[in-house]
C-alpha cells in the first residue's frame, strides 16, 4: 500500500533465537532506514543506508545487525535480544540523501516480542 | 543533544471540536515534517514546512512553522472520527542526517 513492505508483521522470539526482519521498497528510493518505536518514546532512528552504504548507526547494540544488499532491500538481523527490545520496528525509505529534505515512506512495521 | 518535545501527549475531544498539537525544539530546525499514525498503523507523511513563519493548509488541517524555526503547530478544525490517531512532528537539523521525532500527540475523537 505504501510501497514499503515489511515481513513478518509479527514476531515472537526467545532471547537465544536468531531471526531477521525484512524490508523491501518498490519506490526507487535511494535511502532506507530502520526505526524503533517503543511505547511512550519518540521514534528512534537505528540505521541509515544511502545507496547501499551505511551512513548512520545511532549507537545501536551489536545484537542488531543491519544488511542492505541493494537499494531496494534492507534486513535487520537479530540475535540474543533482551525483553526491552520488544517494540515495533519500522522500515522507511526516501528519495534523496538525507531524510530531512524529503518525505519518508514507512512500512507497516514488525511487532517484535522478546520472551 | 537535539530534542523535540510535543504537547499534549493525549487529547480527547468531542467530534466537531477543534484540536491543536504543539511541537518545540531545543535548537533551530532546518525544516519540520508532520506525520499521522492511525491505531495499529504506521506513520504517514502529511506535510513539510521549511520557511520561517510558513503556514500551510490541507482541508481542515493548518500547519504552522514558527518565526524562529524552533516550534510548530498542527491545528485541526471541526474534528471528525477519521482524525483519530497519533500526530508526530519531526524536525530536521542542518548537518544531521536524521529527523528528530517528537513523542507524538494521541488524538481521540468522541462521536
Amino acid at each position: 500500500e505504501t510501497g514499503v513492505t515489511q515481513t513478518p508483521r509479527h514476531l515472537v522470539m526467545g532471547m537465544t533465537n536468531k531471526k531477521s526482519l525484512k524490508c523491501e521498497q518498490h519506490l526507487g528510493h535511494n535511502a532506507m532506514y530502520w526505526y524503533k518505536q517503543s511505547a511512550k518514546k519518540p521514534l528512534e532512528l537505528m540505521f541509515v543506508y544511502n545507496f547501499k552504504e551505511q551512513t548512520e548507526n545511532n549507537s545501536v547494540p551489536s545484537r542488531f545487525s543491519p544488511e542492505c544488499p541493494n537499494s531496494s532491500h534492507l534486513f535487520l538481523h537479530l540475535h540474543t535480544l533482551q525483553p526491552e527490545d520488544s517494540a515495533l520496528y519500522l522500515c522507511a525509505s526516501s528519495q534523496g540523501q538525507v531524510m530531512r529534505n524529503t518525505e519518508a515512506f514507512f512500512g507497516q512495521g514488525t511487532r517484535l516480542t522478546v520472551v | 543533544g537535539q530534542q523535540v518535545m510535543q504537547i499534549p501527549q493525549y487529547q480527547h475531544v468531542q467530534e466537531g471540536e477543534d484540536f491543536t498539537t504543539y511541537c518545540n525544539s531545543s535548537t533551530t530546525l532546518s525544516n519540520i515534517q508532520w506525520y499521522k499514525q492511525r491505531p495499529g498503523g504506521h506513520p504517514v507523511f502529511l506535510i513539510q514546512l521549511v520557511k520561517s513563519g510558513e503556514v500551510k493548509k490541507q482541508k481542515r488541517l493548518t500547519f504552522q512553522f514558527g518565526e524562529a524555526k524552533k516550534n510548530s503547530s498542527l491545528h485541526i478544525t471541526a474534528t471528525q472520527t477519521t482524525d483519530v490517531g497519533t500526530y508526530f512532528c519531526a524536525g530536521g537539523q542542518t548537518g544531521a542526517n536524521n529527523l528528530f521525532f517528537g513523542t507524538g500527540t494521541r488524538l481521540t475523537v468522541i462521536p
